[in-house]
């Protein structure tokens, strides 16, 4: 079932330059996150989503931007990539924060090293 | 702030043993809810169970159970009977009242199963 999509799985980018990670979803749901995990600090987020065009910012911002023009499109983008931004990135999907008993549905993951 | 601490970076248990993986929070909302998320080593993260804050008894999905102390904060992980499969990473996380859109994830700890 792939509600989720992320592309690309792998990137290998030099330092300073732009990259950009796509979000995919197919299940209309209107939450959309970002996250990076790194060894020993489990999944931090980044940003996130709750409608197009609405965007906010998570604990580790700094560095990338966000955007959501379509419901099933959240893009991230590293405008000048560093070595400090090579990690696993996830996108996560969530249907309401009206209860807290909804949980994520996770992308498969991209691996991005920058060098 | 709301905070989510997994203290055990690793564990060893033997194949059929039960294992109890812990996991304590910091929050100032009445209304919470708890998670755990299982990634194997092919990096997906798998939903395993759900607590919320109201409720009264301790939540079940098969090998797993969420050993729920409010009082103490406490939302262990216990999986009976260990097989080999559930070596993986586990986190803990948890989304509250006053920031539902958002999860906020432990660092982790990483269960490996001896056959």
């Amino acid at each position: 079932d792939a509600g989720i999509t992320q592309s690309p799985r792998h990137k290998v980018t030099e330092t300073g330059t732009p990259v950009t990670l796509r979000c995919h979803q197919t299940e209309n749901h209107r939450y959309m996150y970002w996250y990076r995990q790194d060894p020993g600090h489990g999944l931090r987020l980044i940003h996130y989503s709750y409608g197009v065009k609405d965007t906010d910012k998570g604990e580790v911002s700094d560095g990338y931007s966000v955007s959501r023009s379509k419901t099933e499109d959240f893009l991230l983008t590293l405008e000048s990539a560093t070595s400090s931004q090579t990690s696993v990135y996830f996108c996560a999907i969530s249907e309401s924060r009206q209860t807290t008993n909804y949980g994520y549905t996770f992308g498969s993951g991209t691996r991005l090293t920058v060098v | 702030a709301q905070k989510i601490t997994q203290t055990q970076p690793g564990m060893f248990v033997q194949e059929k043993e039960a294992v109890t993986l812990d996991c304590t929070y910091d929050t100032s909302d009445q209304s919470y809810g708890l998670f755990w998320y299982k990634q194997p080593s092919s990096g997906e993260m798998i939903f395993l169970i759900y607590q919320g804050s109201y409720d009264e008894q301790n939540a079940t999905e098969g090998r797993y159970s969420l050993n729920f102390q409010k009082a103490r904060k406490s939302a262990n992980l216990v999986i009976s009977a260990s097989q080999l499969g559930d070596s993986a990473m586990y986190f803990c996380a948890m989304r509250g009242g006053s920031s539902a859109s958002k999860i906020i994830f432990g660092s982790g700890t990483r269960l490996s199963i001896r056959p």
